[in-house]
């Protein structure tokens, strides 16, 4: 079935690094790609997304290009902050189950002064 | 803020009792969706209805249910609550247009969530 895989975390950066999470897909079709982002305590908001291939999501700061060719959609930011800390998850929309989404394990990312 | 909301935020209750747990989706949203979020198992996809009706299950267990009421706010409802039912329950919507094939409708905006501990 439809299905992301996300890079293990967690991931410890230091303020002003760069940024790649990277996430794969496997899915019948070209479905819409989302990246999520959990903060701690809290919900999920959606960051990004892309609907068809070399479409490129941004938002914040962060980038993601649907990449038809590697079944790719990482994540990426030029220069993270210690706000960014958080956990970040890859989605796609599963067609057998009401278009209900399938997420990766998720990344927890730590940004450190 | 998502639009989303959801009550209780938090639930502590029992092994064996029955909990409800209510959804109110963003304006004009006709699709909800109920995932559970615990440590070992991720986001596990539930259970789906639309304007009312159920569209798609998941892995939900036959001791849970849901239903969504004619202003389209869904509950869940956990019964012979286990410890393993410990978890984030979150609710989302969507404007969920199935018939539509426009891909950008399964957006979906997610509420804080319900944090149920059982004991």
């Amino acid at each position: 079935g439809d299905s992301v895989t996300q890079m293990e975390g967690p991931v410890t950066l230091s303020e002003e690094a760069f940024l790649t999470i990277n996430c794969t897909y496997t899915a019948t079709g070209y479905p819409s790609l989302f990246w999520y982002v959990q903060y701690p305590g809290e919900g999920l908001q959606l960051l990004l997304k892309a609907t068809k291939a070399d479409d490129k999501g941004s938002n914040k700061g962060f980038e993601a290009t649907y990449r038809k060719e590697t079944t790719s959609f990482h994540l990426e930011k030029g220069s993270v902050q210690v706000s960014d800390s958080a956990v970040y998850f890859c989605a796609l929309p599963n067609s057998n189950s009401g278009y209900a989404l399938n997420f990766g394990k998720g990344t927890s990312l730590l940004v450190t002064p | 803020d998502s639009g989303v909301t959801q009550t209780p935020k938090h639930l502590i209750t029992a092994t064996g009792q029955r909990v409800t747990l209510r959804c109110s989706p963003r304006s004009g949203d006709l699709s909800v969706y109920w995932y559970q979020q615990s440590l070992d198992q991720g986001l596990q996809f539930l259970i789906q209805y639309y304007n009312g009706e159920e569209r798609a299950k998941g892995n939900i267990l036959e001791r849970f249910s849901a239903q969504q009421f004619p202003d389209l706010h869904s509950e869940l409802n956990l019964s012979s609550l286990e410890l393993g039912d410990s978890a984030l329950y979150f609710c989302a919507s969507s404007v969920g247009d199935l018939t539509s094939g426009r891909t950008s409708s399964y957006e979906q905006y997610f509420g804080p969530g319900t944090r149920l501990t059982v004991t």
